[in-house]
């Protein structure tokens, strides 16, 4: 089946301080999703790509859609203590699943 | 913005007792999913259903059932609770590819 590799696993860093983490794909994707999750709350859905080379913002985040569409990035400039969560990239899933979930970048800001 | 609701938020309950996770939506999605998430970890896909009357088994393996008689309504059931169900369970829906989660229900067995 189809396998998302997400990274880092988690980050630790400093209130003011960007961020980066990005998801590869074993195989093409059309889509890809961004969420994230805050502690004992659902995800929640933060950017949608739909086009190879898409850049996508929502405030302080953007996500890209890699060219080769095998993988994704997300950006969050100029952290802050609300940005604490676990981040989860997603793809389409195979057969008739609607995703596939990467294994979370947890992170962490230091005020 | 995604209408989608899980009742009880929280619930702590005795061994082999009969439980029914509640969750609903009120987006008219006909896909709609059940997760099992441990803390901190990914998601594990446990049920999923396509429409009315459909229901899939996801990718983990669960003990838990699901039903599927109205569309704005997929609850989940535990015949009789152990232990090792105590986790995190997350209900979606689908637009597209784009899956919107509730709130989730934080389920302890003891």
């Amino acid at each position: 089946g189809q396998q998302l590799n997400q990274s880092p696993q988690s980050m630790f860093i400093q209130e003011g301080e960007d961020v980066s983490m990005n998801c590869t794909s074993s195989s093409i994707f059309n889509t890809w999703l961004w969420y994230k999750q805050d502690p004992g709350e659902g995800p929640v859905l933060l950017i949608a790509l739909y086009k190879a080379g898409e850049l996508t913002s929502n405030g302080r985040l953007t996500a890209q859609f890699g060219i080769t569409r095998k993988d994704s990035f997300l950006n969050i400039s100029a952290s802050i203590p609300s940005d604490v969560g676990i981040y989860f990239c997603a793809g389409p899933g195979t057969g008739r699943r609607a995703l596939t979930f990467g294994s979370g970048t947890r992170l962490q800001v230091q005020p | 913005e995604a209408d989608i609701y899980q009742t009880p938020r929280y619930l702590v309950i005795g061994t082999g007792k009969k439980i029914t996770l509640e969750c609903s939506q009120t987006m008219g999605h006909d896909k709609m999913y059940w997760y099992q998430q441990d803390p901190g970890m990914e998601l594990h896909l446990i049920h999923y259903s396509y429409g009315v009357n459909s229901t899939e088994k996801g990718d983990l393996s669960s003990e838990s059932t699901v039903s599927r008689i109205r569309t704005e309504h997929f609850p989940l059931t535990l015949e009789s609770a152990r232990p090792s169900h105590t986790s995190q369970y997350l209900c979606a829906s689908t637009q597209g590819y784009e899956q919107y989660f509730g709130p989730g229900t934080r389920l302890t067995v003891t």
